[in-house]
């Protein structure tokens, strides 16, 4: 079983719709959580961590269920700008001052005008 | 600041052939990673180095060596190339203390023929 995984699409959305991502992780005793967002075939870059009790960062809110290890992303009144392939990462526990990350493979959206 | 530099941007390499990938960042952040990238596998963690003059193993170490003589750059070597080297190298940063979050490289495309 992957460490962390998600469904990798496509989704392919009107503007304006709404847009879910889901992911696993696998090790219950992670310890943080983030949704980076990277474009074709540039690098990823931080879109946003992922708090217990959920935050929101205007368009976007993020979701965790420690209980059932699963983290989610929510995008609203999608954008063409919001066309990009969104990783799911996980910093799992024991890997001391350098924090690795893990990475999931990616969901890629595509939003249709 | 330019953030996180990698040279080259592109690379064909034959097989058996050796190069050198140079990361350089001017945020004196203290953690360096180098990641590879495939299509439908996410980012996977080859080296890192939590500070000058350390490295340490990732994920999938073999058939790289990693040196940090200086703190801003961290270098990523491949010995002897192989095909199945070709893929997508980045390199990210991050400063020690609190903050998780992880600031990437543009990225190297490699090609092993």
């Amino acid at each position: 079983r992957k460490e962390v995984e998600q469904d990798p699409g496509p989704f392919n959305v009107p503007e304006g719709a709404t847009v879910a991502f889901n992911c696993t992780y696998s090790n219950s005793a992670s310890q943080s959580f983030f949704w980076y967002r990277q474009d074709c075939r540039k690098e990823p870059k931080l879109l946003m961590s992922v708090y217990s009790s959920g935050n929101e960062d205007g368009r976007f809110t993020a979701q965790l269920n420690r209980a059932s290890q699963y983290i989610s992303l929510l995008i609203r009144d999608s954008k063409l700008s919001d066309s990009a392939t969104y990783l799911c990462v996980v910093n799992p526990p024991l890997t001391g001052s350098a924090r690795q990350l893990t990475f999931g493979s990616g969901t890629q959206l595509t939003v249709l005008p | 600041n330019a953030g996180v530099t990698q040279t080259p941007k592109f690379r064909v390499l034959k097989t058996g052939q050796s190069m050198t990938l140079l990361c350089a960042q001017d945020m004196n952040h203290e953690y360096m990673y180098w990641y590879r990238q495939d299509p439908g596998m996410g980012l996977r963690l080859i080296h890192y180095s939590v500070g000058e003059g350390t490295t340490a193993k990732g994920e999938v170490p073999d058939g790289y060596n990693v040196s940090r003589l200086k703190k801003q750059n961290f270098l990523l070597g491949l010995e002897s190339a192989a095909p199945s080297q070709t893929s997508v190298y980045f390199c990210a940063s991050r400063l020690s203390g609190g903050s998780e979050t992880q600031y990437f490289g543009p990225g190297t495309r490699l090609l092993v023929l």
